[in-house]
């Protein structure tokens, strides 16, 4: 069965800093893997995915994250933070190929320092 | 649709009553996913269907909790006896079939607020 590891419930960078987003995932078979976003009080929005075509994604708001198999990861980064990029970040994944079950992880949530 | 519609957006009941969520997903969506989310949580999977048929169910908390999808459209999760613990956001979501074996992303409701009193 698939599951998703997040291993930050919270992280807090300066504006205008770099962001890293680590998530680690199981899978017996091969994974679709997504970071879904969500604002305060707000629904969830798909910032990427991958799905086994390029390993390096590139998503929304100049955020991306790069699938690295040998260390079961797909950590989410950002060059520089904004103020706006506040929110939970949520690491999901999927069994390609096994069952269409998603399955999310408990969520990281982003504090932006001015 | 335009999008996923979830009904009501929120809902207030008494413990022991019996309440239906109900989800509009995306036109031609083969898949549809039920979520809850606690407050500070991430969604906790419930259950999800293709077209008509319930393919997974192990998320459902206890037998109180049931989901269908008759016409493999709209789905209605059930919840009977209520209680206080069942407060929550429940969330919907639905995805295209897969794209050459790939699962393609799901698209979420903006979710039912559920509270229990």
């Amino acid at each position: 069965a698939q599951s998703v590891t997040q291993l930050d419930s919270h992280v807090s960078v300066s504006e205008g800093t770099p962001v890293l987003l680590r998530c680690n995932y199981s899978s017996s078979y091969s994974p679709s893997l997504f970071w879904y976003v969500q604002h305060p009080n707000k629904g969830l929005q798909l910032l990427l995915k991958y799905t086994s075509a390029a390993t390096l994604v590139k998503g929304i708001n100049g955020f991306e994250a790069e699938f690295k198999k040998s260390e079961t990861s797909f950590h989410l980064t950002k060059p520089s933070a904004h103020m706006s990029d506040a929110a939970e970040y949520f690491c999901v994944v999927s069994d390609r190929g096994r069952d269409d079950k998603i399955i999310f992880g408990k969520g990281t949530r982003l504090h932006i320092l001015p | 649709g335009a999008g996923v519609s979830q009904s009501p957006r929120y809902k207030v009941t008494k413990r022991g009553q019996d309440v239906a969520l109900r989800c509009d997903p995306i036109s031609g969506h083969v898949s549809l996913y039920w979520y809850r989310q606690a407050l500070g949580q991430g969604p906790e999977f419930l259950t999800y269907f293709n077209y008509e048929a319930q393919q997974d169910k192990s998320g459902l908390p206890n037998d109180r909790f049931s989901a269908e999808r008759p016409e493999g459209s709209i789905s209605t999760l059930t919840i009977q006896r209520t209680e206080q613990r069942d407060s929550a956001m429940y969330r919907c979501a639905s995805s295209l079939a897969r794209e050459q074996g790939a699962f393609t992303e799901a698209f979420f409701g903006q979710g039912t607020r559920l509270t229990v009193v």
